[in-house]
Protein backbone atom coordinates (compact mmCIF):
# COMPACT_ATOMS: atom_id res chain seq x y z
CA UNK A 1 0.00 0.00 0.00
CA UNK A 2 1.10 3.46 -0.65
CA UNK A 3 2.17 5.89 2.18
CA UNK A 4 3.61 5.91 5.10
CA UNK A 5 3.62 3.14 7.71
CA UNK A 6 5.20 2.56 10.86
CA UNK A 7 5.43 -0.66 13.39
CA UNK A 8 4.42 -1.60 15.65
CA UNK A 9 1.49 0.76 16.60
CA UNK A 10 2.00 -0.15 20.36
CA UNK A 11 5.32 -1.31 22.27
CA UNK A 12 5.60 -2.08 26.25
CA UNK A 13 9.31 -2.62 27.23
CA UNK A 14 11.42 -2.56 29.87
CA UNK A 15 13.73 0.09 31.15
CA UNK A 16 17.33 -0.83 29.92
CA UNK A 17 16.12 -2.49 26.59
CA UNK A 18 17.10 -1.82 23.12
CA UNK A 19 13.66 -0.93 20.57
CA UNK A 20 13.49 -0.14 17.51
CA UNK A 21 10.43 1.60 16.08
CA UNK A 22 10.24 1.24 12.26
CA UNK A 23 8.70 3.52 9.75
CA UNK A 24 8.68 3.33 5.81
CA UNK A 25 7.25 5.06 3.03
CA UNK A 26 6.66 4.36 -0.41
CA UNK A 27 6.96 7.53 -2.38
CA UNK A 28 10.56 8.09 -2.23
CA UNK A 29 10.61 10.99 -0.59
CA UNK A 30 13.95 12.57 0.12
CA UNK A 31 13.42 14.05 3.84
CA UNK A 32 11.99 12.09 7.18
CA UNK A 33 11.49 12.85 10.64
CA UNK A 34 11.16 11.50 13.66
CA UNK A 35 8.86 13.61 16.30
CA UNK A 36 7.66 12.46 20.30
CA UNK A 37 4.53 13.84 21.04
CA UNK A 38 4.05 14.47 24.76
CA UNK A 39 1.43 16.24 26.47
CA UNK A 40 2.34 19.66 27.44
CA UNK A 41 5.54 19.77 25.08
CA UNK A 42 3.54 19.23 21.77
CA UNK A 43 5.48 17.63 18.82
CA UNK A 44 9.35 17.69 19.29
CA UNK A 45 11.90 16.57 16.85
CA UNK A 46 14.16 13.85 17.51
CA UNK A 47 16.20 13.34 13.82
CA UNK A 48 15.50 14.08 10.65
CA UNK A 49 17.45 12.72 7.60
CA UNK A 50 17.45 14.79 3.71
CA UNK A 51 18.36 11.35 2.28
CA UNK A 52 19.66 8.15 2.30
CA UNK A 53 23.08 8.32 4.77
CA UNK A 54 22.35 11.64 6.30
CA UNK A 55 20.94 12.53 9.05
CA UNK A 56 21.10 15.16 11.60
CA UNK A 57 19.95 15.94 15.28
CA UNK A 58 16.84 17.40 16.05
CA UNK A 59 15.53 19.31 19.18
CA UNK A 60 15.84 15.97 21.65
CA UNK A 61 17.55 13.03 20.38
CA UNK A 62 19.52 11.99 23.55
CA UNK A 63 19.18 8.75 23.65
CA UNK A 64 18.12 7.70 20.17
CA UNK A 65 20.44 6.53 17.32
CA UNK A 66 18.91 6.52 13.85
CA UNK A 67 19.94 5.35 10.47
CA UNK A 68 19.20 5.61 6.49
CA UNK A 69 20.26 3.24 4.57
CA UNK A 70 17.56 3.26 2.01
CA UNK A 71 15.41 6.17 1.28
CA UNK A 72 12.20 4.49 2.18
CA UNK A 73 13.18 3.38 5.50
CA UNK A 74 14.13 5.51 8.57
CA UNK A 75 14.19 3.49 11.54
CA UNK A 76 14.29 4.87 14.92
CA UNK A 77 16.20 2.91 18.26
CA UNK A 78 16.29 3.66 21.56
CA UNK A 79 19.58 1.97 22.82
CA UNK A 80 18.74 1.89 26.64
CA UNK A 81 15.21 2.95 27.08
CA UNK A 82 14.13 4.80 30.23
CA UNK A 83 10.50 5.95 31.49
CA UNK A 84 11.11 9.20 30.21
CA UNK A 85 10.71 8.01 26.52
CA UNK A 86 7.37 6.84 27.32
CA UNK A 87 5.64 8.68 24.81
CA UNK A 88 3.72 8.38 21.19
CA UNK A 89 6.58 8.74 18.08
CA UNK A 90 5.52 9.75 14.75
CA UNK A 91 7.81 9.26 11.52
CA UNK A 92 6.89 11.54 9.02
CA UNK A 93 8.02 12.06 5.35
CA UNK A 94 8.06 15.14 2.56
CA UNK A 95 9.47 15.45 -0.86
CA UNK A 96 11.49 18.10 -1.79
CA UNK A 97 10.66 21.51 -2.41
CA UNK A 98 7.53 21.24 -0.02
CA UNK A 99 7.54 21.93 3.82
CA UNK A 100 3.75 19.72 4.32
CA UNK A 101 4.88 16.84 5.98
CA UNK A 102 2.89 13.26 5.85
CA UNK A 103 2.62 11.68 9.26
CA UNK A 104 2.41 8.34 10.09
CA UNK A 105 -0.24 6.89 12.49
CA UNK A 106 2.01 6.72 15.31
CA UNK A 107 3.73 4.41 17.87
CA UNK A 108 2.85 4.71 21.52
CA UNK A 109 5.94 3.15 23.45
CA UNK A 110 5.53 2.34 27.07
CA UNK A 111 8.19 2.11 29.09
CA UNK A 112 8.07 0.17 32.58
CA UNK B 1 12.79 27.85 25.09
CA UNK B 2 9.52 27.16 22.99
CA UNK B 3 9.75 28.98 19.59
CA UNK B 4 6.32 28.07 18.76
CA UNK B 5 3.37 28.85 21.67
CA UNK B 6 -0.25 28.02 21.47
CA UNK B 7 -1.31 29.80 24.53
CA UNK B 8 -4.80 28.09 24.43
CA UNK B 9 -4.51 23.96 25.44
CA UNK B 10 -8.49 24.37 24.58
CA UNK B 11 -11.10 25.76 22.98
CA UNK B 12 -15.17 25.35 22.86
CA UNK B 13 -17.11 26.10 20.32
CA UNK B 14 -20.88 25.73 18.95
CA UNK B 15 -21.62 24.18 15.55
CA UNK B 16 -22.09 26.63 13.32
CA UNK B 17 -20.03 29.51 14.87
CA UNK B 18 -16.59 30.59 14.02
CA UNK B 19 -13.49 29.00 15.93
CA UNK B 20 -10.31 30.99 16.28
CA UNK B 21 -7.02 29.31 17.51
CA UNK B 22 -4.03 31.27 17.96
CA UNK B 23 -0.17 30.34 17.28
CA UNK B 24 2.59 33.19 18.76
CA UNK B 25 6.31 32.53 17.58
CA UNK B 26 9.60 34.04 18.27
CA UNK B 27 12.41 33.01 16.01
CA UNK B 28 12.37 35.84 13.30
CA UNK B 29 14.13 33.75 11.08
CA UNK B 30 10.63 31.45 10.46
CA UNK B 31 9.35 32.45 7.12
CA UNK B 32 6.29 29.46 6.59
CA UNK B 33 3.56 28.19 8.94
CA UNK B 34 1.87 25.69 8.62
CA UNK B 35 -1.33 24.40 10.52
CA UNK B 36 -2.42 20.51 11.56
CA UNK B 37 -4.44 18.96 12.88
CA UNK B 38 -4.93 15.44 14.58
CA UNK B 39 -7.83 12.77 15.63
CA UNK B 40 -7.25 10.34 18.60
CA UNK B 41 -4.84 7.59 17.43
CA UNK B 42 -3.95 9.00 13.84
CA UNK B 43 -1.01 11.05 12.75
CA UNK B 44 -1.03 14.96 12.15
CA UNK B 45 -2.62 16.10 9.05
CA UNK B 46 -1.55 18.98 6.67
CA UNK B 47 -4.66 21.72 7.19
CA UNK B 48 -3.43 24.68 5.46
CA UNK B 49 0.18 26.67 5.02
CA UNK B 50 0.97 30.28 4.66
CA UNK B 51 4.41 32.26 3.40
CA UNK B 52 5.53 34.70 5.09
CA UNK B 53 5.25 37.09 2.21
CA UNK B 54 1.16 36.83 2.64
CA UNK B 55 -0.91 37.77 5.71
CA UNK B 56 -3.93 35.58 4.47
CA UNK B 57 -4.54 32.51 2.68
CA UNK B 58 -7.54 30.80 2.40
CA UNK B 59 -9.07 27.28 1.93
CA UNK B 60 -12.62 26.61 1.65
CA UNK B 61 -13.80 27.00 5.24
CA UNK B 62 -10.56 27.73 6.75
CA UNK B 63 -8.58 31.29 6.98
CA UNK B 64 -4.81 31.51 8.27
CA UNK B 65 -3.88 35.21 9.03
CA UNK B 66 -0.50 36.23 9.84
CA UNK B 67 0.66 39.74 11.23
CA UNK B 68 4.03 39.31 11.24
CA UNK B 69 5.43 42.25 13.03
CA UNK B 70 3.26 40.64 16.40
CA UNK B 71 4.86 37.11 15.21
CA UNK B 72 0.90 36.25 15.77
CA UNK B 73 -1.06 33.54 13.37
CA UNK B 74 -4.66 32.10 13.76
CA UNK B 75 -6.79 29.57 11.87
CA UNK B 76 -10.35 30.67 11.51
CA UNK B 77 -12.82 28.03 10.96
CA UNK B 78 -16.36 29.33 9.43
CA UNK B 79 -18.13 27.64 10.01
CA UNK B 80 -17.72 25.05 12.58
CA UNK B 81 -18.61 21.15 12.25
CA UNK B 82 -18.66 18.55 14.63
CA UNK B 83 -15.70 16.94 12.58
CA UNK B 84 -13.48 19.58 13.11
CA UNK B 85 -13.26 18.66 16.45
CA UNK B 86 -9.77 17.52 17.01
CA UNK B 87 -6.19 18.49 18.12
CA UNK B 88 -4.78 21.77 16.06
CA UNK B 89 -1.40 22.05 16.06
CA UNK B 90 0.83 25.22 14.78
CA UNK B 91 3.99 24.73 12.91
CA UNK B 92 6.75 26.79 11.84
CA UNK B 93 10.43 26.67 9.65
CA UNK B 94 12.97 28.72 8.18
CA UNK B 95 13.47 27.33 5.16
CA UNK B 96 11.28 29.48 2.53
CA UNK B 97 8.91 26.70 2.03
CA UNK B 98 11.59 23.70 0.97
CA UNK B 99 11.62 20.67 2.95
CA UNK B 100 12.58 21.10 6.13
CA UNK B 101 12.34 21.07 10.11
CA UNK B 102 9.38 22.10 10.78
CA UNK B 103 9.16 23.51 15.08
CA UNK B 104 5.71 22.78 16.20
CA UNK B 105 3.85 24.34 18.93
CA UNK B 106 1.78 22.40 22.09
CA UNK B 107 -1.76 22.06 20.35
CA UNK B 108 -5.12 23.47 21.05
CA UNK B 109 -7.89 20.99 21.43
CA UNK B 110 -10.96 21.98 19.75
CA UNK B 111 -14.65 20.68 20.62
CA UNK B 112 -17.41 21.56 18.44
CA UNK B 113 -20.33 21.34 19.97
CA UNK B 114 -24.09 20.90 18.47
Amino acid sequence: DAGITQSPRYKITETGRQVTLMCHQTWSHSYMFWYRQDLGHGLRLIYYSAAADITDKGEVPDGYVVSRSKTENFPLTLESATRSQTSVYFCASSKTGWNGYTFGSGTRLTVV
Amino acid sequence: DQQVKQNSPSLSVQEGRISILNCDYTNSMFDYFLWYKKYPAEGPTFLISISSIKDKNEDGRFTVFLNKSAKHLSLHIVPSQPGDSAVYFCAASAGGGTASKLTFGTGTRLQVTL
